[in-house]
């Protein structure tokens, strides 16, 4: 069975940073496409950015909102996929979703997300 | 900043047949947006429904479908049960480097 599961939300101050992580199982993590989509309370869904399958660059595009003070990253060895957040703002309070590429597009499936809250 | 703009909201009767667009502040999309749809119920992650333009995944359900209607993307949904009543997302990709959500339709089944 196909899973993504994400872990490492939480309450940070503003200006402050979390690293959030999604453990992959059911699929070869290393042929995936992985990204991140966020969920502010009550709002629609924003993508943040996406990580390309090393054999494809290993590359990363992110949303305007978030480039230069969020990193993705993956450990194909430990089928896990990152997000490391700093300069953290009170807007980027959300659920964090983590989603996978199986070869037909970019998120074929979701993680059930983690919760992330900047405030002072 | 470019805008991916859907319905707020539709209403629809069961059995009926109802379609959500999505269009875009940069001209009329194509299947070069390879557009995607997307449902998700109140308090349950997003599911996906159709990738580039038309395509269904394994576990779409037939009554779904993807098209491209009059310069927008469009997902028709036919014989409407009640438990298709949720909010529908469409994205869009733009340069193959960025993707953009519209913000959402609330389908209601009455």
């Amino acid at each position: 069975e196909v899973q993504l599961v994400e872990s490492g939300g939480g309450l940070v101050k503003p200006g402050g940073s979390l690293r959030v992580s999604c453990a992959a199982s059911g699929f070869t993590f290393s042929n995936a496409w992985m990204s991140w989509v966020r969920q502010a309370p009550g709002k629609g869904l924003e993508w943040v950015g996406r990580i390309k399958r090393k054999s494809d660059g290993g590359t990363t595009d992110y949303a305007a909102p978030v480039n230069g003070r969020f990193t993705i990253s993956r450990d194909d060895s430990k089928n896990t996929l990152y997000l490391q957040m700093n300069s953290l703002k009170t807007e980027d309070t959300a659920v964090y979703y983590c989603t996978a590429g199986l070869g037909f597009s970019d998120m074929d499936v979701w993680g059930k997300g983690t919760t992330v809250t900047v405030s002072s | 900043q470019t805008v991916v703009t859907q319905e707020p909201s539709l209403t629809v009767s069961p059995g009926g047949t109802v379609t959500l667009t999505c269009a875009s502040s940069t001209g009329a999309v194509t299947s070069d947006y390879y557009p995607n749809w997307f449902q998700q119920k109140p308090g349950q992650a997003p599911r996906a429904l159709i990738y580039s333009t038309s395509n269904k995944h394994s576990w779409t359900p037939a009554r779904f479908s993807g098209s491209l209607l009059g310069g927008k993307a469009a997902l028709t949904l036919s014989d409407v049960q009640p438990e298709d009543e949720a909010e529908y997302y469409c994205l869009l990709y733009y340069g193959g480097a960025q993707a953009v959500f519209g913000g959402g339709t609330k389908l209601t089944v009455l």
